[in-house]
């Protein structure tokens, strides 16, 4: 079983706090994760990503954390702006697949109110 | 601007009809991929190409059937379309796991 999910279908934050995007996975030989963001009408741009050896990956307001005995990650956004409102998507490489091919979340659209 | 081009960006199809949406990309990549993204539903995987020449069955291939003849063209095809196939399709590229560029997308509806 290879699934990556995301059961958060929406989340609210207001502008300058904290956003908390969490994703769980069901195959803990994957070693690498990404995050994609989406606006409207537009594809997915690549976001951040994380390889299994680390805990932790920041750029910028951007932090995602790995607790592979969890079997979960999230996405932080500090501080949350208007403009990351979007839809996340978390993704990860198939164990054992194509090199290229992703496993897709549902995604989870964030709203920023300012 | 260097990237992947989708054409048509919207088609409305009657059911039964066929159509080919054309996916290209100058960024000398050896993988493409074909998405359709539902409501509640996220990415799903219809087709795959690991270079030119090659296709693989994604998640979701019923229905649809892919040619890459050449690298920089991906092609996804619609013999008989259906309603279940109103969806919004992306194409994407990459040279590894983390280089995925996203086209803007092909909003598709049958009716």
């Amino acid at each position: 079983d290879q699934q990556v999910k995301q059961n958060s279908p929406s989340l609210s934050v207001q502008e300058g706090r904290i956003s908390i995007l969490n994703c769980d996975y069901t195959n803990s030989m994957f070693d690498y994760f990404l995050w994609y963001k989406k606006y409207p009408a537009e594809g997915p741009t690549f976001l951040i990503s994380i390889s299994s050896i680390k805990d932790k990956n920041e750029d910028g307001r951007f932090t995602v954390f790995l607790n592979k005995s969890a079997k979960h990650l999230s996405l932080h956004i500090v501080p949350s702006q208007p403009g990351d409102s979007a839809v996340y998507f978390c993704a990860a490489p198939p164990y054992g697949g194509s090199q290229g091919n992703l496993i897709f979340g549902k995604g989870t659209k964030l709203s920023v109110k300012p | 601007n260097a990237g992947v081009t989708q054409t048509p960006k919207f088609r409305v199809l009657k059911t039964g009809q066929s159509m080919t949406l054309l996916c290209a990309q100058d960024m000398n990549h050896e993988y493409m991929y074909w998405y359709r993204q539902d409501p509640g539903m996220g990415l799903r995987l219809i087709h795959y190409s690991v270079g030119e020449g090659t296709t693989a069955k994604g998640e979701v291939p019923d229905g649809y059937n892919v040619s890459r003849l050449k690298k920089q063209n991906f092609l996804l095809g619609l013999e008989s379309a259906a309603p279940s196939q109103t969806s919004v399709y992306f194409c994407a590229s990459s040279s590894h796991r983390v280089g995925y560029t996203f086209g803007s997308g092909t909003r598709l509806t049958v009716v």
